[in-house]
């Protein structure tokens, strides 16, 4: 079985300071960690993927098989970053993904 | 303008009635999902469908039914099976297998009554 597991429901930071969701997963293979964003009044969407090591809106995250760790780094929030943030796997074929049950990031003036 | 519409994006049912939520995408996506989305929990996966006339029982299939006759569509049925229906739905569709991007359409809340 897979399992996604997000401890912090929400996180409160102000803006410039550095910002880090949690993420740790559980899955015997190997495995494709995702993490999606929904902004205020937006639809869900992917923000970024282990497999492509990018930079997306200053946002990283680092696939660490030794711990079962993807958590999702910011060097300095911005307002603009609040939102809820999903952490996400995909074990198998094809996209059925496993979803964690967010964190909602507040970034306060 | 290209994407996926969920409709009604409010639905409100009394108890026993069976309820049909609508998801259309003109993306030409094979593949398509419906997730509940509860506070807390996360999103759970109801149903998929790879390819047309083809679905598969996702984690928490018990009490929905789908149907996938046409590329474009993947309706939802909320059947008074299930027991605790109250929620948010959000339909999905991918481009293609393995790609882990999944595109959302805007969700649709039930509420029963």
């Amino acid at each position: 079985a897979q399992r996604v597991t997000q401890p912090e429901k929400l996180l409160s930071v102000f803006k410039g300071a550095p910002v880090e969701l949690k993420c740790n997963y559980s899955y015997s293979g190997s495995p494709e960690l995702f993490w999606y964003v929904q902004y205020s009044r937006q639809r869900l969407q992917l923000l970024l993927r282990h497999i492509s090591r990018e930079s997306i809106k200053g946002f990283t995250a680092d696939l660490n098989k030794g711990e079962t760790s993807f958590h999702l780094k910011k060097p300095f929030a911005q307002e603009e970053d609040s939102a809820m943030y999903y952490c996400a796997l995909s074990g198998q074929a094809g996209n059925m993904l496993t979803f964690g049950g967010g964190t909602r990031l507040m970034v306060k003036p | 303008d290209g994407g996926i519409t969920q409709s009604p994006k409010y639905l409100f049912r009394k108890e026993g009635q069976n309820v049909t939520l609508s998801c259309e995408q003109n993306l030409n996506h094979d593949a398509m999902y419906w997730y509940r989305q509860d506070p807390g929990q996360g999103l759970r996966l109801i149903y998929y469908s790879q390819i047309v006339n083809d679905f598969q029982k996702g984690d928490i299939a018990e009490g929905y039914s789908v149907s996938r006759e046409k590329k474009e569509s993947f309706p939802l049925t909320v059947t008074s099976a299930q027991k605790n229906p109250t929620a948010f739905y959000l339909c999905a569709s991918s481009p293609g297998p393995n790609t882990g991007e999944l595109f959302f359409g805007e969700g649709s809340r039930l509420t029963v009554l």
